[in-house]
Formats: structure tokens, C-alpha cells, sequence
């Protein structure tokens, strides 16, 4: 499996506060993503980096921050949760833009 | 953006017989296809991909097809086995990012 954890796996919070979820990477890869699951959607892009201190954003970035200071740690904000952020968060790594992407395991998200 | 369907949403088969995912796409410019498998309670893992140069390609029971006029992909599973089961993804790669289709929750049946 390539090396990619996230941190939390699990976080319930209420609503207004702010969340930083942890992805980090041991394979040296130049791309991670961002991406949120939810029923019916399949996997959505919420933001990417493609190098340290570049960053794009994606599908549905409305409410969500990111930061790569440094190749192997990826941050995901959400500067004031709402419950429509409920949902299971994957990070992604990829060594380049057309590859196969590895996935972590996955942070479940509640927002109460 | 790119926008990827994906059908059918839910597909049961017996064990040994063949399954057929289908996938299309609206942007042309998409050049890379993937196919994802899910088990529950993990991150999806690549079981095969396609780039738009190449018709189809094959991975022992697994198949990928590509009809870039029509825009669309297909993945085909032959001689199914219980850990097939799972939920499968699509997704087309275009300028820089993935679009993944809604899924496709395979069960096939001992």
C-alpha cells in the first residue's frame, strides 16, 4: 500500500467551529487531492495541490481552505463547519497529473 | 467542467457470469480513464485504466473499453467471484482534474 495516512480517521464537532484535517504521504508524490464522498455523488474534488504552495481548487470548494508547506502533508480547512459538510473525506497522491491516484483510508466528518 | 454518469447504480450477478459497468462523459478534451473498486470502510484502488489512445485493454478477468465518439468506457468483469463484490468508480481526467462518476455497487451471489 503506498504510505498515506489521515488524521483524524474519525471527528464529530458542532457547527461554527473550525476543522483541520491531515493528510500526510511517505512516497514523495508532487499531487494530492481533496475529495468529499456522500451517497448518490460518488467521490467530489474539493481542492488539489500540484507542488508546495500550489494549489487549485475543484469541484466544491465553497467553504473549504488548503495549505502544502511541505511536500508530504496536505491540510484541509473548513474555517466554520456546517452540517452539509457531513461526509467522508478522502485524501489523494498521485507522482503525476495522468497516474494512478492512491488513496488514504478516509476521515468520517460529522457536524452537529 | 466534465460530467460523468455512471449505470447502473446497483448490479447483482452469480457467481461466474459476466458484469458490465458503463460510463460516459461530455467533454472531449478528457484523455484518461480509471476504474476504481471500493471495499466498504476503505479508499478506492485502481483496478485498471485507459488512455484515450488505446481502444481497450485487458487485466486477466478485467476489461476496459473505450468509444471516444460516442465518449463513452466501459468495465467488464468475466467469470465473477464473491470478492468482486463491491462499489466500483469511474472517473475521467481532464485539465488537471478527476470526475468521478455516482458508483456502482456490485454483489454477486455464491
Amino acid at each position: 500500500d503506498a504510505g498515506i495516512t489521515q488524521s483524524p480517521r474519525h471527528k464529530v464537532t458542532e457547527t461554527g467551529t473550525p476543522v483541520t484535517l491531515r493528510c500526510h504521504q511517505t512516497e514523495n508524490h508532487r499531487y494530492m487531492y481533496w475529495y468529499r464522498q456522500d451517497p448518490g455523488h460518488g467521490l467530489r474534488l474539493i481542492h488539489y495541490s500540484y507542488g508546495v504552495k500550489d494549489t487549485d481548487k475543484g469541484e466544491v470548494s465553497d467553504g473549504y481552505s488548503v495549505s502544502r508547506s511541505k511536500t508530504e502533508d496536505f491540510l484541509l480547512t473548513l474555517e466554520s463547519a456546517t452540517s452539509s459538510q457531513t461526509s467522508v473525506y478522502f485524501c489523494a497522491i498521485s507522482e503525476s497529473e495522468e497516474n494512478e491516484q492512491f488513496f488514504g483510508p478516509g476521515t468520517r466528518l460529522t457536524v452537529l | 467542467g466534465e460530467n460523468v454518469e455512471q449505470h447502473p447504480s446497483t448490479l447483482s450477478v452469480q457467481e461466474g457470469d459476466s458484469a458490465v459497468i458503463k460510463c460516459t462523459y461530455s467533454d472531449s478534451a478528457s484523455n484518461y480513464f480509471p476504474w476504481y473498486k471500493q471495499e466498504l470502510g476503505k479508499g478506492p484502488q485502481l483496478i485498471i485504466d485507459i488512455r484515450s489512445n488505446v481502444g481497450e485493454k485487458k487485466d486477466q478477468r478485467i476489461a476496459v473499453t473505450l468509444n471516444k465518439t460516442a465518449k463513452h468506457f466501459s468495465l467488464h468483469i468475466t467469470e465473477t467471484q464473491p470478492e468482486d463484490s463491491a462499489v466500483y468508480f469511474c472517473a475521467a481526467h481532464n485539465f488537471n482534474k478527476f470526475y468521478f462518476g455516482s458508483g456502482t455497487k456490485l454483489n454477486v451471489k455464491p
